[in-house]
């Protein structure tokens, strides 16, 4: 099993709607959790940390589950600039920290 | 300094010779990762310093490539007789050594092997 895995997407979406992605993880001691952003042709950039009570940022939500080993982001009333690659980061000890493979998510107008 | 600084931004090179891309990190930052994001595809882990410890190389796809952190600073990742599937944007992260920070990528050497 992979140590993080993603929705593999793409998901295609319109203007306005409400879209979720999931990723899971393996290891039960991992404690820091983030979705980042990756424009296309770009460095990825933090979008969010995720906390264990849920936390929000505008139109964005990230929760954790540990119970089950996942984390979601989910992005209300989406954009056209919201299009990008959403990758899920989780340490898998101490300082160290691995990459989701990515969901790609498109906002059409 | 500011941000992650790499060099050089893109490095076109002739299958077999070798190429060293190096990662100058935040002033600070302890931790610096390497990894490697072929064309439309996911991230790869390469290798990871944390401070003095020994390095985690558990990510290098071969004995080709290796990575060295000279003063706890810079990094200089170095690909030895490359080849056409070594073609790919590696990218160099670093962070203050708490993973509670997440961490700040580089913009990235596009490798390109021909």
């Amino acid at each position: 099993r992979k140590e993080v895995e993603q929705d593999p997407g793409p998901f295609n979406v319109p203007e306005g709607a409400t879209v979720a992605f999931n990723c899971t993880y393996s290891n039960s001691a991992s404690q820091s959790f983030f979705w980042y952003r990756q424009d296309c042709r770009k460095e990825p950039k933090l979008l969010m940390s995720v906390y264990s009570s849920g936390n929000e940022d505008g139109r964005f939500t990230a929760q954790l589950n540990r119970a089950s080993q996942y984390i979601s982001l989910l992005i209300r009333d989406s954009k056209l600039s919201d299009s990008a690659t959403y990758l899920c980061v989780v340490n898998i000890n101490n300082n160290d920290m691995r990459f989701g493979a990515g969901t790609r998510l498109t906002v059409k107008p | 300094g500011a941000g992650v600084s790499q060099s050089p931004s893109n490095k076109v090179t002739e299958k077999g010779k070798d190429v060293e891309l190096r990662c100058d990190p935040i002033s600070g930052h302890t931790a610096l990762y390497w990894y490697r994001q072929s064309l439309g595809q996911g991230l790869e882990f390469l290798i990871y310093f944390q401070g003095n410890s020994a390095p985690d190389k558990s990510g290098l796809p071969s004995d080709r490539f290796s990575a060295e952190r000279t003063g706890g600073s810079v990094s200089t990742l170095t690909i030895q007789r490359t080849q056409q599937e070594d073609s790919a944007v590696y990218l160099c992260a670093s962070s203050r050594g708490h993973t509670a920070y997440g961490y700040t990528f580089g913009s990235g050497t596009r490798l390109t092997v021909v």
